[in-house]
């Protein structure tokens, strides 16, 4: 089985750009979950799209947006981009938004605002 | 708000020797899980744990969950440099309007020195 794909893997962006980043999770699984990683601050929660609904916010700007396809395939857009947002951004999926589900990660895309 | 702390933040130790990092939530768990992220990976579900006070083990990797839910630790015994990564606690509540989510600790970033 393929595991979480996200496209692409390097962005080089300029402030005040937007960008959207791709992530298609692990056949069969319906729940994706976004995380933002910089040095010192762990995994950061974005939001987390169950069935074309997003469940759970994390404390982000409103420049921080996301869907989810029919299909489970999610994405997020990142509005005019500051140097702050350069960053890991990790995809996670799993098999439902139940309490006890396993986050399968992807390799990350790697945002860098110049 | 709700927060899972990690500590420590860094652990340095000589090939052999045993590591500890612990995890702590203001808030009842309902579950624990703990991922490792090599250098330049991502994170890798290690293991879950469900019930109060339970014990699992991983060959030298011992995780525990505390009596009332709101702690855990994760030792490894006499560690090894393929040990070397961080490790993240994540806690997933199940109350109120952030059911299911899962808040990740900061991460324990072990350095093995041979």
């Amino acid at each position: 089985k393929a595991g979480v794909t996200q496209t692409p893997r390097y962005l080089i962006k300029t402030r005040g750009q937007q960008v959207t980043l791709s992530c298609s999770p692990i056949s069969g699984h319906r729940s994706v979950s976004w995380y933002q990683q910089t040095p010192g601050q762990g995994l950061q929660f974005l939001f987390e799209y169950f069935s074309e609904t997003q469940r759970n916010k994390g404390n982000f700007p409103g420049r921080f947006s996301g869907r989810q396809f029919s299909n489970s395939r999610s994405e997020m857009n990142v509005s005019t981009l500051e140097l702050g947002d350069s960053a890991l951004y990790l995809c996670a999926s799993s098999y439902t938004a139940a309490a006890k589900n396993i986050q399968y990660f992807g390799a990350g895309t790697r945002l860098s605002v110049l | 708000g709700q927060q899972v702390m990690q500590i420590p933040q860094y652990q340095h130790v000589q090939e052999g020797e045993d590591f500890t990092t612990y995890c702590n939530s203001s808030t009842t768990l309902s579950n624990i899980q703990w991922y490792k992220q090599r250098p330049g990976g991502h994170p890798v579900f290690l293991i879950q744990l469900v019930k109060s006070g339970e014990v699992k083990k991983q060959k030298r990797l011992t995780f525990q969950f505390g009596e009332a839910k709101k702690n855990s630790s994760l030792h490894i015994t006499a560690t090894q440099t393929t040990d070397v990564g961080t490790y993240f606690c994540a806690g997933r509540t199940d109350r109120g309007s952030t059911l299911g989510r899962l808040y990740f600790g900061r991460g324990t970033q072990l350095t093995v020195w041979p």
